[in-house]
């Protein structure tokens, strides 16, 4: 089945620089890429997803970039902000409804 | 915004007795999902419901497990007979949209289920 690989555990930035998370998985057949931000006392909230025919997608200060050959997918988040300290998740779908999920990344978002 | 609500938020019960977890889906939403995620691993899919029905399970949603919609607003999941690695973060989620856009599902803030 479909596994999702999640690199750094956690990240350190300065307010303002970018910070990046990279995903990795397995399964070829997976068509869809959510992205996760869940805060402290919340469920996972989607805040942007891509799908496989797409290889940038881009939502203000987010984007994502999908790699099908090299089955690698990523998160920039340019301009952080100290609201965007939070865990984050990726994740990849292939057939059917279920999601697979990458063990999250801790972001802290430094004054 | 909508959102899906659950409860209790914390659910603390014994070995062996069952429990009833609460969600309360968007109102137009088509999808329900039941995700768990135990202390420090991935987040988990459980099941999917579609139309009254199980559309999609997971190995671990086995007989010990059901889901119900009693009344077109509620979504519960029943666990007959807990046991300590039920332990985790129980997730509720739905989607209003169909086909492939259905996985872009909301999530409720969850219940944290303890079992002793």
């Amino acid at each position: 089945g479909e596994n999702v690989e999640q690199h750094p555990s956690t990240l350190s930035v300065q307010e303002g620089d970018s910070a990046v998370i990279k995903c990795t998985y397995s399964d070829s057949a997976s068509n869809y890429f959510p992205w996760y931000k869940q805060e402290l006392g919340k469920g996972p909230q989607l805040i942007i997803d891509i799908r496989s025919n797409v290889g940038e997608k881009k939502d203000q200060r987010i984007a994502v970039t999908l790699n099908k050959t090299a089955k690698h997918f990523s998160l920039h988040i340019t301009e952080t902000q100290p609201e965007d300290s939070a865990v984050y998740f990726c994740a990849a779908s292939p057939w059917g409804d279920k999601i697979i999920f990458g063990k999250g990344t801790r972001l802290h978002i430094l004054p | 915004e909508p959102e899906v609500t659950q409860t209790p938020s914390h659910q603390v019960t014994q070995m062996g007795q069952e429990v009833i977890l609460r969600c309360v889906p968007i109102s137009n939403h088509l999808y329900f999902y039941w995700y768990r995620q135990i202390l420090g691993q991935k987040v988990e899919f459980l099941v999917s419901f579609y139309n009254n029905e199980i559309s999609e399970k997971s190995e671990i949603f086995d007989d010990q497990f059901s889901v119900e919609r009693p009344d077109g607003s509620n979504f519960t999941l029943k666990i007959r007979s807990t046991k300590l690695e039920d332990s985790a973060m129980y997730f509720c989620a739905s989607s209003r949209k169909t086909g492939t856009a259905r996985k872009s599902c909301s999530f409720g803030p969850g219940t944290r289920l303890t079992v002793t």
